[in-house]
């Protein structure tokens, strides 16, 4: 089935450096993906849409310019968590679709630790 | 966005059927009705999803109710594998984009 590969699996970074998370679509175009933030023993919510070639869609109370998000092909989209302090901790999950009203298939998630 | 609600953990038994439901009285008429499940530590894998008929495929089965205002997610033969919490999400345009948008989702045990 379709694949949607995320790296890094996991990273630590000093607090007020950035780090940058890549998701890939590997059989499939996709021109929208989708990031998420989920913290210990919670469900996953929705940060922001990411569209190719255009500008990302944000959830209400997400800060943009804290969370960048680059999609600059069909099969990949990244996002940089900028000055990450340790509230930023969390684990990041990315999404895609092959298409209208399939499924969603989700990358293996990428638990970032801020000290 | 339409809403679903779940109970926030059921128990079952290895090899017996589990029914997992879901309550969606808000959903529209062009939302598709998903289901996914995550393990610890990793992202949410697909289950099954439909729209308005019953459907089968090697993992479960989805049976939705005729007013679509409610679905249960049916594992014919539980295995320790399938201890998970289970999302059950309705699909739309929201926005342009077809989003899924999380709710708290079922905890599922499965005892030896």
């Amino acid at each position: 089935g379709a694949v949607v590969s995320q790296h890094p699996s996991r990273v630590i970074c000093k607090s007020g450096t950035s780090v940058k998370i890549e998701c890939r679509s590997l059989d499939f175009q996709a021109t929208t993906m989708f990031w998420y933030r989920q913290f210990p023993k919670k469900s996953l919510m929705l940060m922001a849409t990411s569209n190719e070639g255009s500008k990302a869609t944000y959830e209400q109370g997400v800060e943009k310019d804290k969370f960048l998000i680059n999609h600059a092909s069909l099969t990949l989209s990244t996002l940089t968590v900028t000055s990450a302090h340790p509230e930023d901790s969390s684990f990041y999950i990315c999404s895609a679709n092959p298409g209208r009203n399939t499924e969603a298939f989700f990358g293996q998630g990428t638990r970032l630790t801020v000290v | 966005d339409a809403k679903t609600t779940q109970p926030n953990s059921m128990e079952s038994n290895e090899e017996e059927p589990v029914h997992l439901p879901c309550n969606h009285s808000t959903i529209s008429g062009t939302d598709y009705i998903h289901w996914y499940r995550q393990l610890p530590s990793q992202g949410p894998e697909y289950v099954i999803h439909g729209l308005t008929s019953n459907v089968n495929n090697r993992m479960a089965s989805l049976a939705i109710a005729e007013d679509r205002k409610s679905s249960t997610l049916i594992l014919h033969r539980a295995t320790l594998r399938d201890a998970a919490v289970y999302y059950c999400i309705l699909r739309g345009l929201i926005q342009g984009a077809q989003k899924l948008v999380f709710g708290q989702g079922t905890r599922l045990t499965i005892n030896p």
